[in-house]
């Protein structure tokens, strides 16, 4: 079974904070892709990041990194010197490459960044 | 320039009739997407279509419907046997293993 949890709800910080929202899932499946996802208040998603299971190196793009880490099954998203723009919600999700499987999503339930002026 | 869709940005329906969502794309992706997403809550998938003339239920099917008669056409209807169809509903597509983009959304009340 695959599953994504994102264990923080909501989370508030005040501009030029760094914040990091986590991200931990489950599979039994060997290779797979993680992705973020940023939803404004607008509604539609928005891709940021695909990390693929073989490659654990980090990747920084502007402020935002992610941290990758297999053996805790982790893919954190930190955000350095947040801004008011930032504020979102945030979706992690995960794809088992599974030859001839399917190409959904497994998606958490995504963390609400506020970022306050 | 290329793009996925929605239409219409906002949509009554009175209990008991059926609804069609449209959803175009044009980024010549071979599967597509439905997803329903209630205030608060992650996203969860009604429908998907990796083919034309082919789709597969999602995780809440129930009380929906949809066909791909298109490669750039993935309508969604929801019908009067859904009991709680109030919620945004996103559209999205990819090709094989890749990211999903997604539509700006159709946001469906029930009056």
């Amino acid at each position: 079974a695959q599953k994504v949890t994102q264990a923080q709800t909501e989370i508030s910080v005040v501009e030029k904070e760094d914040v990091t929202l986590d991200c931990v899932y489950e599979t039994r499946d060997t290779t797979y892709y993680l992705f973020w996802y940023k939803q404004p208040p607008s509604g539609e998603l928005v891709f940021l990041i695909r990390r693929n299971s073989f490659d654990e190196q980090n990747e920084i793009s502007g402020r935002y990194s992610w941290n990758f880490q297999k053996s805790t099954s982790s893919f954190n998203f930190t955000i350095t010197a947040s801004q008011v723009v930032d504020s979102a919600v945030y979706f992690c999700a995960l794809k088992p490459l599974t030859q001839g499987g399917s190409e959904k999503l497994v998606f958490g339930k995504g963390t609400k960044l506020t970022v306050n002026p | 320039d290329g793009g996925i869709t929605q239409s219409p940005k906002y949509l009554f329906r009175k209990e008991g009739q059926n609804v069609t969502l449209s959803c175009e794309q044009n980024l010549n992706h071979d599967a597509m997407y439905w997803y329903r997403q209630d205030p608060g809550q992650g996203l969860r998938l009604i429908y998907y279509s990796q083919i034309v003339n082919d789709f597969q239920k999602g995780d809440i099917a129930e009380g929906y419907s949809v066909s791909r008669e298109k490669k750039e056409s993935f309508p969604l209807t929801v019908t009067s046997a859904q009991k709680n169809p109030t919620a945004f509903y996103l559209c999205a597509s990819s090709t094989y293993n890749n990211e999903q983009f997604f539509g700006p959304g159709t946001r469906l009340t029930v009056l």
